[in-house]
C-alpha cells in the first residue's frame, strides 16, 4: 500500500500568511493526487486535483505542486474561511489513501 | 447539478450489519465511480472502497475484505454499503462520493450495545 506521510500535523497561522502543506508518497504516484478541505461536521470539498489544477470555483489563492512523491499546498494569503482540516488522497493506486490532515488553526 | 443524498443515521449493535445508501442525480450514474470513505470521532479519513457503477466492479481496502459490500442499483441510481460483524471502532462518518468531487452529506453510524 501506498503511504501518504502529511506535515504538519497543524499549524497556526493568521490571516494573510502564506502556508504551506506537504505530503510524501512512500513511492512514485506521477500527478495522481488531491488535495481537500475539511470544515467540522462537512464533507471534504476538492481543492486540487491531478496534484496542481485548480477545481473550478476554488479561490486562486490555492495552489499545488509536485509530482512523483513528493507534493505541495500553498495557500498564498490565508483567509478567515481558510481555517480547516487539510487532507492528500493519492488515487494511483488501490487501496487509496489519505494523509494523516493537516489542522489550520487561527494564531 | 449533482447531488448525493445518503440515507439517515443508525444506531447498530456490535456484530449487527448497517446498510447505507446514496443516492445520486444530476448526471449519469453508471458512467462513474463511487467510493466510500469514512471517518471516526477526531479521526482521519479512510477510503474503504469504491465501485465502478457502470460494470459493477468493486475494490475494497483489505481491513475490510469479507466485512463490507458495495453494491449498485443503477436503475435507482442508488449506491450501497453494507458493513458487518460491527465492533465500536466502526463508529464513524459514512460517506459517498463521486470521483471524490461530489460528496454526500455523510451517515453517522454509531455502534454501542
Amino acid at each position: 500500500d501506498i503511504q501518504m506521510t502529511q506535515s504538519p500535523s497543524s499549524l497556526s497561522a493568521s490571516v494573510g500568511d502564506r502556508v504551506t502543506i506537504t505530503c510524501r508518497a512512500s513511492q512514485g504516484i506521477r500527478n495522481d493526487l488531491g488535495w481537500y478541505q475539511q470544515k467540522p461536521g462537512k464533507a471534504p470539498k476538492r481543492l486540487i486535483y491531478a496534484a496542481s489544477f485548480l477545481q473550478s470555483g476554488v479561490p486562486s489563492r490555492f495552489s499545488g505542486r509536485g509530482s512523483g512523491t513528493e507534493f505541495t499546498l500553498t495557500i498564498s494569503s490565508l483567509q478567515p474561511e481558510d481555517f480547516a482540516t487539510y487532507y492528500c488522497l493519492q488515487h494511483n493506486s488501490y487501496p487509496l489513501t489519505f494523509g494523516g490532515g493537516t489542522k489550520v488553526e487561527i494564531k | 447539478q449533482v447531488h448525493l443524498v445518503q440515507s439517515g443515521a443508525e444506531v447498530k449493535k456490535p456484530g449487527a450489519s448497517v446498510k447505507v445508501s446514496c443516492k445520486a442525480s444530476g448526471y449519469s450514474f453508471s458512467s462513474y465511480t463511487i467510493h466510500w470513505v469514512r471517518q471516526a470521532p477526531g479521526q482521519r479519513l479512510e477510503w474503504m472502497g469504491c465501485i465502478n457503477a457502470g460494470n459493477g466492479n468493486t475494490e475494497y481496502l483489505q481491513k475490510f475484505q469479507g466485512r463490507v459490500t458495495i453494491t449498485r442499483d443503477t436503475s435507482a441510481s442508488t449506491a450501497y454499503m453494507e458493513l458487518s460483524s460491527l465492533r465500536s471502532e466502526d463508529t464513524a462518518v459514512y460517506y459517498c462520493a463521486r470521483e471524490f468531487v461530489d460528496w454526500g452529506q455523510g451517515t453517522l453510524v454509531t455502534v454501542s450495545s
